[in-house]
């Protein structure tokens, strides 16, 4: 049981690049989360999902697109990476009633040049 | 809007003593408030929660206080240990998966 993984750990994009953070669980989650945290504050939520096949936009979701065709994948994609998207990014997943909180991945760091 | 807050940036402890970590919460209808710890280069881990129909809850040297009257979270941490330091984040969820984080309070213990 490997929990919640994220892959890669570091990423270094040049502006106008596109890539996917990918975030994979075991546990047979319903819920999937994508947030980011930057220096001195709290996580914001980017996308969720509440199941395969649906997702929605959370505080900051501009430059974000996600999806959710398996229950196990919920990767994230940069279109076009700007230099405010340097973050560290974090998957996180949950039972539908939410019990014991959630589950986070160790995160992608990501630095925008 | 919705928001939660920390009154304190910085708390340092002397090891053995208990600590307290305060958060002020915005949302009345929030009926869902978790506390997290967070180590340098790791993702945040779950320490305990709390619903709105309860004011307190206990787990293993920490509990969890909820003062709905004046909106705040407290954690406690009984007999405060060097692996205790951390940044501690309270959360609160209103419906679905949306969390709700606060900026965070960083925990230091001094041996």
């Amino acid at each position: 049981n490997a929990g919640v993984t994220q892959t890669p750990k570091f990423q270094v994009l040049k502006t106008g690049q596109s890539m996917t953070l990918q975030c994979a669980q075991d546990m047979n989650h319903e819920y999937m989360s994508w947030y980011r945290q930057d220096p001195g504050m709290g996580l914001r939520l980017i996308h969720y999902s509440v199941g395969a096949g649906i997702t929605d936009q959370g505080e900051v979701p501009n430059g974000y697109n996600v999806s959710r065709s398996t229950t196990e994948d919920f990767p994230l994609r940069l279109l076009s990476a700007a230099p405010s998207q340097t973050s560290v990014y974090f998957c996180a997943s949950s039972y539908r009633g939410r019990e014991n909180g959630y589950t986070f991945g160790s995160g992608t760091r990501l630095t925008v040049v | 809007g919705e928001s939660v807050g920390l009154h304190l940036p910085t708390l340092s402890v002397q090891e053995g003593d208990n600590s307290i970590i305060n958060c002020a919460y915005s949302n009345s209808a929030s009926d869902y408030f978790i506390w997290y710890k967070q180590e340098s280069g790791k993702g945040p881990q779950f320490i305990i929660d709390i619903r709105s129909n309860m004011d307190k809850r206990q787990g293993q040297r920490v509990t969890v206080l909820l003062n709905k009257t004046v909106k705040h979270l407290s954690l406690q941490i009984a007999a405060t240990q060097p692996g205790d330091s951390a940044v501690y984040f309270c959360a609160e969820n209103k419906d679905g998966n949306k969390l709700v984080f606060g900026a965070g309070t960083i925990l230091r213990v001094k041996s």
